[in-house]
């Protein structure tokens, strides 16, 4: 089954400590992305991949990293979180960048206290 | 469920009837718009998407339509179900980049029984 696997699905840690959430797809996309999604402000974009090793902010980069050193996975870092990273992450794959349907997955729900 | 947004504009309508939900976006240069469905708990799912070429396209029970003239983007649904209820996000691809969409705010749909 083609699809986006995101792990964890949710998570409440502490200001400062590291946390990575991964991301995975099957389905040999070259594109993927992060998005957060907050009430009232939609879906943003963090950071995007075109292909391996290359990656590219979004509109709302500050207080992320991202790696692509394969294909099928996108983990997006947090090197020290904050309580206003609280949110709702979700990561998303194409084969051709934005002007192709993105597959999303089911969602990571992060609580920064 | 996740809550994805909090004052989202909302429409309700009665299960059989047809739906219409608007989207204004704001880039005449996007060449690329596409709508997705929310479900509580589930990352946004792909139901139709258009190219800035054509100024309607259709699908199952969809029909996409858009008006570069005054920017403005609609999502029809006919025969409404209740399993079309749901947060639908219009998307732009937009600041003639290939790799960056931007997302509206969503419009929560209820269909009644």
């Amino acid at each position: 089954e083609a699809q986006v696997t995101q792990n964890p699905r949710y998570l409440i840690t502490v200001t400062g400590k590291k946390l990575t959430v991964t991301c995975s797809q099957n389905m040999n996309h070259e594109y993927m992305s992060w998005y957060r999604q907050d009430p009232g402000l939609g879906l943003r974009q963090i950071y995007y991949s075109m292909n391996v090793e290359v990656t590219d902010k979004g509109d709302v980069p500050e207080g992320y990293k991202v790696s692509r050193k394969e294909k099928r996975n996108f983990p997006l870092i947090l090197e020290s979180p904050s309580p206003n990273q609280t949110s709702l992450y979700f990561c998303a794959s194409s084969s051709q960048g934005s002007h192709q349907p993105q597959h999303f997955g089911d969602g990571t729900r992060l609580s920064i206290l | 469920g996740e809550s994805v947004g909090l004052h989202l504009p909302t429409l309700s309508v009665q299960e059989g009837d047809n739906s219409i939900i608007n989207c204004a976006y704001s880039n005449s240069a996007s060449d690329y718009f596409i709508w997705y469905k929310q479900e509580s708990g589930k990352g946004p799912q792909f139901i139709i998407d258009i190219r800035s070429n054509m100024d309607k396209r259709q699908g199952q029970r969809v029909t996409v339509l858009l008006n570069k003239t005054v920017k403005h983007l609609s999502l029809q649904i006919a025969a409404t179900q209740p399993g079309d209820s749901a947060v639908y996000f219009c998307a732009e691809n937009s600041g003639g980049s290939n790799y960056k969409l931007t997302f509206g705010k969503g419009t929560l749909l209820t269909v009644n029984p």
